[in-house]
């Protein structure tokens, strides 16, 4: 159980487009779902927060504009990269709390990732 | 703010062997966990162990074990009879469990890339 997959794995795209990356969890309910960023063998840093029904919380110095992330249901977070250009290019990571009583924020399951390059 | 601090960027062993990987944190809460993240080559991110603050008693899973000093800020992984299975990166992080803006919120270390050798 606890399973939390992203789609795409993988995505190319062009300068200037815009890229969606689902993430959902597939047997539990997620009230919060977190977006982070990794650079190659580098740390992941959070860029935002994302509770279902409400706006997503941002870090300080993620572009809101550009990152644009939906929590429309206990399922199902998207993340958008809008006018993409190559310093997007990113390893984008999603992780899930589920709603299960007893269970709090500390429990956490992580995608498998997303590898976004913008040519 | 809160800072975690992995101090050794690439660490290896023998298969068989024990390693220590080191970690230590700074933070003005109390109410807070720790944790260990393996990363293998696939990227997937893997909970390895976790440690409550306020437990005194460090935790254990299986082969994985922690030192928790919380006076000294430091919480260190290690790893006993290393299997080459253990080869990855491996994040230690913090999240503050009490209210506020960074409740639920991972902070993570900079990693330690670990090689298991045959």
């Amino acid at each position: 159980g606890a399973v939390v997959s992203q789609h795409p794995s993988r995505v190319i795209c062009k300068s200037g487009t815009s890229v969606k990356i689902e993430c959902r969890s597939l047997d539990f309910q997620a009230t919060t779902m977190f977006w982070y960023r990794q650079f190659p063998k580098q740390s992941l840093m959070l860029m935002a927060t994302s509770n279902e029904g409400s706006k997503a919380t941002y870090e300080q110095g993620v572009e809101k504009d550009k990152f644009l992330i939906n929590h429309a249901s206990l399922t199902l977070s998207t993340l958008t990269v809008t006018s993409a250009h190559p310093e997007d290019s990113s390893f984008y990571i999603c992780s899930a709390s589920p709603v299960t009583s007893g269970r709090g924020v500390e429990t956490q399951y992580f995608g498998p990732g997303t590898r976004l390059l913008v040519l | 703010a809160q800072t975690v601090t992995q101090s050794q960027p690439e660490m290896s062993v023998q298969e068989a062997e024990t390693v220590t990987l080191s970690c230590t944190y700074d933070t003005s809460e109390s109410n807070y966990y720790l944790f260990w993240y393996k990363q293998p080559p696939s990227r997937q991110m893997i909970l390895v162990i976790r440690q409550e603050a306020y437990k005194q008693q460090n935790a254990t899973e299986n082969r994985f074990s922690v030192n928790f000093q919380k006076a000294a800020k430091s919480f260190s992984l290690k790893i006993s009879d290393s299997q080459l299975g253990d080869t990855a990166m491996y994040f230690c992080a913090f999240m503050i469990t009490a209210g506020g803006t960074s409740y639920g919120k991972l902070t993570f270390g900079q990693g330690t890339i670990l090689t298991v050798h045959p």
